[in-house]
C-alpha cells in the first residue's frame, strides 16, 4: 500500500537551532514529491517540488532533499516566523496524475 | 491579487441538513480540487475537476456532490448522507492536472455539524 510518513509529529526549536524534518514514502514509482507549509487556520502554501533522487531545492532558510526512500526539509537558523505545520505529499505513478498522498505533517514551533 | 476564495470561513449546521461550500478562483486554472483535513490525518481528496462540466470522485466522495459549471467556480455540497461531516474543507486549483503544476489552496471552511 502506498504510504507517506512524516516525523517527528512535533518539533520545538530555539531560534537559530537548525534541524531537519523527515518524509519517508513507500510508493510504486514516484512522479514527484511536494512540500507545503500550513499556518493555523489557513490553507497549505506550496514550497517545493522534487522529482528524482539527488535533487535539492532551496528557499531562504529551507532546503529540501530527496532520496529513493525519503525527503528531508532542512531548516537552517530558524526564526519564529518559520513556525507552522509542514506537509509532505507524494504523487505516485500507480495513480492518475491527480492523486496526491499526503503525510500527517510536522508541527514546528520556533521560540525566540 | 489572484487567488482562491472560500466562503464562509466557519459554518454551523444541524444534522440532516445539506450545506454548500463555495470556492472561487481567479487564477485562470483549469483543474480544481476539494480536500478534507481532519486532526491526525493527511489531506484526503473528495472530488476533482480537470475541465468545466466534468469532475471525478476522489478517495472519499460518498456523501458529497460537486458541480463545475464555470471555470472559476467549484462548489461542494455536503449532504445529509455524509456520516461524519465535521471537518476543515480545503479547495485547491492548479494550472493543469499533473505533477508539474503544484496546488494553490484557499484558506478553508471549517464546518461543524451538530
Amino acid at each position: 500500500e502506498d504510504q507517506v510518513t512524516q516525523s517527528p509529529e512535533a518539533l520545538r526549536l530555539q531560534e537559530g537551532e537548525s534541524s531537519s524534518l523527515n518524509c519517508s514514502y513507500t510508493v510504486s514509482g514516484l512522479r514527484g514529491l511536494f512540500w507545503y507549509r500550513q499556518d493555523p487556520g489557513k490553507g497549505p502554501e506550496f514550497l517545493f517540488t522534487l522529482y528524482s533522487a539527488g535533487e535539492e531545492k532551496e528557499k531562504e532558510r529551507l532546503k529540501a532533499t530527496l532520496t529513493k526512500k525519503e525527503s528531508f526539509l532542512h531548516i537552517t537558523a530558524p526564526k519564529p516566523e518559520d513556525s507552522a505545520t509542514y506537509l509532505c505529499a507524494v504523487q505516485a505513478k500507480s495513480y492518475n496524475t491527480d492523486k496526491l498522498i499526503f503525510g500527517t505533517g510536522t508541527r514546528l514551533q520556533v521560540f525566540p | 491579487d489572484g487567488g482562491i476564495t472560500q466562503s464562509p470561513k466557519y459554518l454551523f449546521r444541524k444534522e440532516g441538513q445539506n450545506v454548500t461550500l463555495s470556492c472561487e478562483q481567479n487564477l485562470n486554472h483549469d483543474a480544481m480540487y476539494w480536500y478534507r483535513q481532519d486532526p491526525g490525518q493527511g489531506l484526503r481528496l473528495i472530488y476533482y475537476s480537470q475541465i468545466v462540466n466534468d469532475f471525478q470522485k476522489g478517495d472519499i466522495a460518498e456523501g458529497y456532490s460537486v458541480s463545475r459549471e464555470k471555470k472559476e467556480s467549484f462548489p461542494l455540497t455536503v449532504t445529509s448522507a455524509q456520516k461524519n461531516p465535521t471537518a476543515f474543507y480545503l479547495c485547491a486549483s492548479s494550472r493543469e492536472s499533473g505533477v508539474h503544476s503544484p496546488l494553490h489552496f484557499g484558506n478553508g471552511t471549517r464546518l461543524t455539524v451538530t
